[in-house]
């Protein structure tokens, strides 16, 4: 069974910058891509970028291009994010999700979520 | 504004059926496979439905997905309070290759 955890809550001031990690455990970690999204406090999920272990590569959403970067070491499985120049309407929480493949993509396991709060 | 339509909340009675629409376009769901994703208050998003209509490993049968065109939809049928929830729709967009995701509709059970 995949498992993703999540490094813990941070809180961060305007300006700086944040990075989370998502280990791995169980299945194949360097096929999948790992993917990024966000949820700010009562609002929905919105997807940050991902990245593909095997390929070394990285997609983006144009809003956070720039800004945002993801990362994996595939000798420890882990994924991790990071965000800078951060704003307060950054506040949310952050989860990791592997992507499936069947005939189409889905995220078929999510990491339990890391709540980064940015506040002066 | 999400790229993908939902409604932001739908009710039902305990026993009864719900539907819940996603809408897109061409680039989204007129071309690319739909999942649905439930969560339930507090914790991560789970998987229900991926390839459009196909049931996640240990989702029963209550739940159901279809999609016609740039429209898709989740059923839950006898619905019970512990279908109350936050329901997302996904897809891939070609044009922005990006996922997208729906809004969210807030399932409340009368």
């Amino acid at each position: 069974q995949v498992q993703l955890m999540q490094s813990g809550p941070e809180v961060k001031k305007p300006g700086s910058s944040v990075k989370v990690s998502c280990k791995a455990s169980g299945g194949t970690f360097s096929s999948h891509p790992i993917s990024w999204v966000r949820q700010a406090p009562g609002q929905g999920l919105e997807w940050m970028g991902s990245i593909t272990p095997i390929f070394d590569t990285a997609n983006y959403a144009q809003k956070f291009q720039g800004r945002f970067t993801v990362s994996a070491d595939q000798s420890t499985t882990t994924a991790y994010m990071e965000l800078r120049n951060l704003k307060t309407d950054d506040t949310a929480m952050y989860f990791c999700a592997r992507e499936g493949f069947r005939n189409g993509l889905l995220f078929d396991y999510w990491g339990h979520g890391t709540r980064i709060t940015v506040s002066s | 504004q999400s790229v993908l339509t939902q409604p932001p909340s739908v009710s039902a009675a305990p026993g009864q059926k719900v539907t819940i629409s996603c809408s897109g376009s061409t680039s989204n769901i007129g071309g690319n496979y739909v999942s649905w994703y439930q969560q339930l208050p507090g914790t991560a998003p789970k998987v229900l439905i991926f390839d459009d209509n196909q049931r996640s490993s240990g989702i029963p049968d209550r739940f159901s997905g279809s999609k016609s065109g740039t429209t898709a939809t989740l059923g839950i049928t006898e619905v019970q309070t512990g279908d109350e929830a936050d329901y997302y729709c996904a897809t891939w967009d070609t044009n922005l290759s990006a996922w997208v995701f729906g809004g969210g509709a807030r399932l409340t059970v009368l």
